[in-house]
């Protein structure tokens, strides 16, 4: 079957960096995603990897390997806004997205 | 900026009550997608659509219904509304189907209550 693994939550500090891990496994694979969401708000797009390596963006750096079926969201200089859930989700074949559960980043001072 | 609103953020509905959540984007995209989110669950597929009078089922079709009349308003229907269809309702909409085109946008949200 089709499945997203990734931690439920995790907790860190001000300024710190965090790695949000996130294993796959899909029928056929087109890429892999990460989402931010605030409580109460809609997912809002983080980035995108089809490719083996790492891809950055300011903060916010995601990682892909695709024979390990495995992706992390890094972030650094965390900020107390970055308080949120980060959704992981795998394209398959069909191109649909397969998504996690989430993983609630708590950031404390 | 992709625009993706919803008919309302807060609903409370009857059990047995229609009802019906409207969603509609401002890009001329092609696919639009309901999802539903739970605690504890991932965003599960409802319906969507790859064009106008057009629909899928998704993972759990059952219980709802959709309706896409035009390109940029995709509506979900509860026909008889029911305890279990409590939740956190999405909807998003993407470009294309080829990668990173697929990239979803989402709306707020449509938080359901059935009593």
């Amino acid at each position: 079957g089709q499945n997203i693994d990734q931690p439920t939550e995790m907790t860190a500090t001000e300024g710190a960096i965090v790695q949000i891990n996130c294993t796959y496994q899909t029928s056929g694979f087109n890429g892999l995603f990460w989402y931010q969401q605030h409580a109460g708000e809609a997912p809002t797009f983080l980035s995108y990897n089809v490719l083996d390596g790492l891809e950055e963006k300011g903060r916010f750096s995601s990682f892909l390997s695709r024979s390990k079926g495995y992706s992390y969201l890094l972030l650094k200089e965390l900020q107390m806004k970055d308080s949120a859930s980060y959704l992981c989700a795998a394209m398959d074949s069909n191109y649909q997205l397969i998504w996690g559960a989430g993983t609630k980043l708590i950031i404390k001072p | 900026d992709v625009k993706v609103t919803q008919s309302s953020r807060y609903l409370v509905k009857r059990t047995g009550e229609k009802v019906f959540l409207e969603c509609v984007q401002d890009m001329d995209h092609e696919n639009m997608f309901w999802y539903r989110q739970d605690p504890g669950l991932g965003l599960r597929l409802i319906y969507f659509s790859y064009d106008v009078k057009m629909k899928e089922k998704g993972d759990i079709p059952e219980g709802y219904s959709v309706s896409r009349e035009k390109k940029e308003r995709f509506s979900l229907i509860l026909e008889s509304a029911s305890t279990n269809q409590t939740s956190m309702y999405l909807c998003a909409s993407s470009f294309a189907t080829s990668g990173y085109t697929d990239t979803q946008y989402f709306g707020p949200g449509t938080r359901l209550t059935v009593l």
